[in-house]
């Protein structure tokens, strides 16, 4: 079955440093990914999405790129702040038809210290 | 506009006994998810409806869950003669299929089985 691999956390950086989190995946042909984020106390939110091999989904300074050949879809930030300390989750659904369900890595705790 | 909502946000119960957990999704939302969050883990898929009926329910563990959306808005998950294991957050999510496959989660309901 499909499956999602992150990398395991936590991850605990400085503000403005670099951050990369790293997703790969096992699917059926092409499904759609997903970066969905949780901030402390908070549900689930969509941060970004690419529907197609080569698509780069980008919202908030945050960006992933989906690689069809190396089957990934690794989070990056250039500068992070201490507001996006949260839990990130990576995800994706099949193509085509059927439910849609999301199948989700385990998450990668983020923690920005000032 | 409202987003999706859930009740009761907390629910503490006792080994054995029955509980409801209620999902409002966004208004004109076709489709309906219920997933399980343990600690430290991702969301799981547990059932899918579009419209009244489900859709995909092969996520629900056992035969103690069931779910139900009479009416093609509310959906209500039951679960019989619950377990310590069964303590979790129970996430519900809708989406709109004929717009996207993005799907917009609700703050969950944490379940607690004493």
């Amino acid at each position: 079955g499909d499956s999602v691999t992150q990398m395991e956390g936590p991850v605990t950086l400085s503000e403005e440093a670099f951050l990369t989190i790293n997703c790969t995946y096992t699917a059926t042909g092409y499904p759609s990914l997903f970066w969905y984020v949780q901030y402390p106390g908070e549900g689930l939110q969509l941060l970004l999405k690419a529907t197609k091999a080569d698509d780069k989904g980008s919202n908030k300074g945050f960006e992933a790129t989906y690689r069809k050949e190396t089957t990934s879809f690794h989070l990056e930030k250039g500068s992070v702040q201490v507001s996006d300390s949260a839990v990130y989750f990576c995800a994706l659904t099949p193509r085509g038809a059927g439910s849609y369900q999301l199948t989700f890595g385990k998450g990668t705790k983020l923690s920005v210290i000032p | 506009g409202a987003g999706v909502s859930q009740t009761p946000s907390n629910k503490v119960t006792e080994k054995g006994k029955y509980v409801e957990l209620r999902c409002d999704p966004i208004s004109g939302h076709t489709a309906l998810y219920w997933y399980r969050q343990s600690l430290g883990q991702g969301p799981e898929f547990l059932i899918y409806f579009q419209g009244t009926g489900a859709a995909d329910d092969s996520g629900l563990p056992n035969d103690r869950f069931f779910a139900v959306r009479p009416e093609g808005s509310v959906s209500t998950l039951k679960i019989q003669r619950t377990e310590r294991g069964d303590s979790a957050v129970y996430l519900c999510a809708s989406s709109d299929l004929a717009g996207s496959d993005t799907q917009y989660f609700g703050p969950g309901t944490r379940l607690t089985v004493l």
